[in-house]
C-alpha cells in the first residue's frame, strides 16, 4: 500500500541556517511527489513537485527537493531559513492507480528561531 | 487568474445543527475535491468530482455529509446534523483533469474553519 512518512513532527532551526525536512514514501509505482506549505490560517500552497523528470526539483522561495529512488526519500531543503518560512509542510504522494488521489504525510511544523 | 474561492471562512454552530460550505474552483478545472483537515493532521479526502460526476466518495460519512456539483462548476458540501468531531477546516481544491494522463497539481482554497459547540 502507498504511504508517506514525515520523520519529524517539528523542526526548529535558527534564521540563516539550513533547513532539512525529511520524507519517505512507499509506492508500488513510480510515484509523483509534492511538497505543500500551509501558513497559519492560510490555504495550502504548492512548493514543488516531482513527476519523473529531473531528480532534483526546485520550488518557490528557495526550496528544493531531491528524489532518491534507492532510499525511497524526497527530502525538502533550503540553504538559509527565513522567518517567513515558519509554517506546516506536507509531503504528498500522488496515486496513479487511483485517479491521482493524494496521500498526505502528517506534516512537519517548521519553527524559525531569531 | 482567480484562485479557488470558498465561503464562509469561519462558521460556529451547535451540535445537531446543519451547515453548508460553498466552493468555486478555478475556471476550466474539471476536477473538484473536498477535504477535511483536523487540527494537527494532514487533509483527508472526502469526495472527488470529475465535472458533475462523483469519482470517489468512499471516505464521506454519508449518513450526515452530502455534496453536489450539479452544473460541473461550483460545489456545495453539507453536514446535517453536525457532531462535535466535525470541527475542522474544510478545504476545497481543483485541478485540470488528472485522467488526462498525468497528475495535475491541485490548487487549494483558503478553507472554511468549522467549530461545532
Amino acid at each position: 500500500a502507498q504511504s508517506v512518512t514525515q520523520l519529524d513532527s517539528h523542526v526548529s532551526v535558527s534564521e540563516g541556517t539550513p533547513v532539512l525536512l525529511r520524507c519517505n514514501y512507499s509506492s508500488s509505482y513510480s510515484p509523483s511527489l509534492f511538497w505543500y506549505v500551509q501558513h497559519p490560517n492560510k490555504g495550502l500552497q504548492l512548493l514543488l513537485k516531482y513527476t519523473s523528470a529531473a531528480t532534483l526539483v526546485k520550488g518557490i522561495n528557495g526550496f528544493e527537493a531531491e528524489f532518491k529512488k534507492s532510499e525511497t526519500s524526497f527530502h525538502l531543503t533550503k540553504p538559509s531559513a527565513h522567518m517567513s518560512d515558519a509554517a506546516e509542510y506536507f509531503c504528498v504522494v500522488s496515486l496513479m492507480d487511483s485517479n491521482y488521489q493524494l496521500i498526505w504525510g502528517a506534516g512537519t511544523k517548521l519553527i524559525i528561531k531569531p | 487568474e482567480a484562485g479557488v474561492a470558498q465561503s464562509p471562512r469561519y462558521k460556529i454552530i451547535e451540535k445537531r445543527q446543519s451547515v453548508a460550505f460553498w466552493c468555486n474552483p478555478i475556471s476550466g478545472h474539471a476536477t473538484l475535491y473536498w477535504y477535511q483537515q483536523i487540527l494537527g493532521q494532514g487533509p483527508k479526502l472526502l469526495i472527488q468530482f470529475q465535472n458533475n460526476g462523483v469519482v470517489d466518495d468512499s471516505q464521506l460519512p454519508k449518513d450526515r455529509f452530502s455534496a453536489e456539483r450539479l452544473k460541473g462548476v461550483d460545489s456545495t458540501l453539507k453536514i446535517q446534523p453536525a457532531k462535535l468531531e466535525d470541527s475542522a477546516v474544510y478545504l476545497c481544491a481543483s485541478s485540470l483533469d488528472p485522467l488526462a494522463g498525468s497528475p495535475d497539481t491541485q490548487y487549494f482554497g483558503p478553507g472554511t474553519r468549522l467549530t461545532v459547540l
